[in-house]
């Protein structure tokens, strides 16, 4: 069966400090990747997904960035937090080809002071 | 471009109420549909989904219709306990597109 995993749970860093974020799937090849990030009491917004290794799609443009440098890793990094940063991140997986269901890791909750 | 529409929260039931939380969508082909579930400080869940007209998905008591006439796939529940106190979340899936969420609605349910 498969697996997703994310570390770390929790996460407090001051404002201007870099950021990694690292996500992996266990129990499946080549899936779709997702970042997506939940503001406190708000929906869920997409902020990368990659279909291989090295290919990253962004859905908003911001002070974060995604790396996949193996097929079942994704990263998400930033060189300097801002307070806004703070949220509840979620990867998640897909298989690949046809519109498939995604599943979700169990979160980073980050917060930037 | 697609998009979901959820009722707003939060939503408050006694233990053993019926509940609907209603979920219409925009879509520009013939989307899955999803509802996904989270517990407080947790990750989502897939809770139930449906992948063509008329099919129900079901989990956990809980059921939704995928109605193509009406664009809706509103979720119940017919007897809700306080286990099931969470944000859900109703989701669309087209080909090669990511996964549309609406913006949640929070359920509370006291004993």
């Amino acid at each position: 069966s498969q697996t997703i995993h994310q570390w770390p749970a929790t996460l407090v860093q001051p404002v201007g400090s870099p950021l990694s974020l690292e996500c992996t799937v266990e129990g499946t090849s080549n899936p779709n990747l997702y970042w997506y990030r939940q503001a406190a009491g708000r929906g869920l917004q997409l902020l990368f997904y990659s279909v291989g290794i090295g290919q990253i799609s962004s859905e908003v443009p911001q002070n974060l960035s995604a790396s996949r440098p193996q097929d079942r890793q994704f990263i998400l990094s930033s060189k300097k937090l801002l307070l806004s940063d703070s949220g509840f991140y979620l990867c998640a997986w897909s298989r690949q080809g046809a519109a498939d269901t995604q599943y979700f890791g169990p979160g980073t909750r980050l917060t930037v002071l | 471009g697609d998009s979901v529409t959820q009722m707003e929260g939060p939503v408050t039931l006694s233990e053993e109420a019926f509940l609907t939380i209603n979920c219409t969508y925009t879509a520009t082909g013939y989307p899955s549909l999803f509802w996904y579930v989270q517990y407080p400080g947790e990750g989502l869940q897939l809770l139930l989904k449906a992948t063509k007209a008329d099919d129900k998905g079901s989990n956990k008591g809980f059921e939704a219709t995928y109605r193509k006439e009406t664009t809706s796939f509103h979720l119940e529940k017919g007897s809700v306990q306080v286990s099931d106190s969470a944000v859900y979340f109703c989701a669309l899936l087209e080909r090669n597109t990511p996964l549309v969420f609406g913006k949640g609605t929070r359920l509370s349910v006291i004993a």
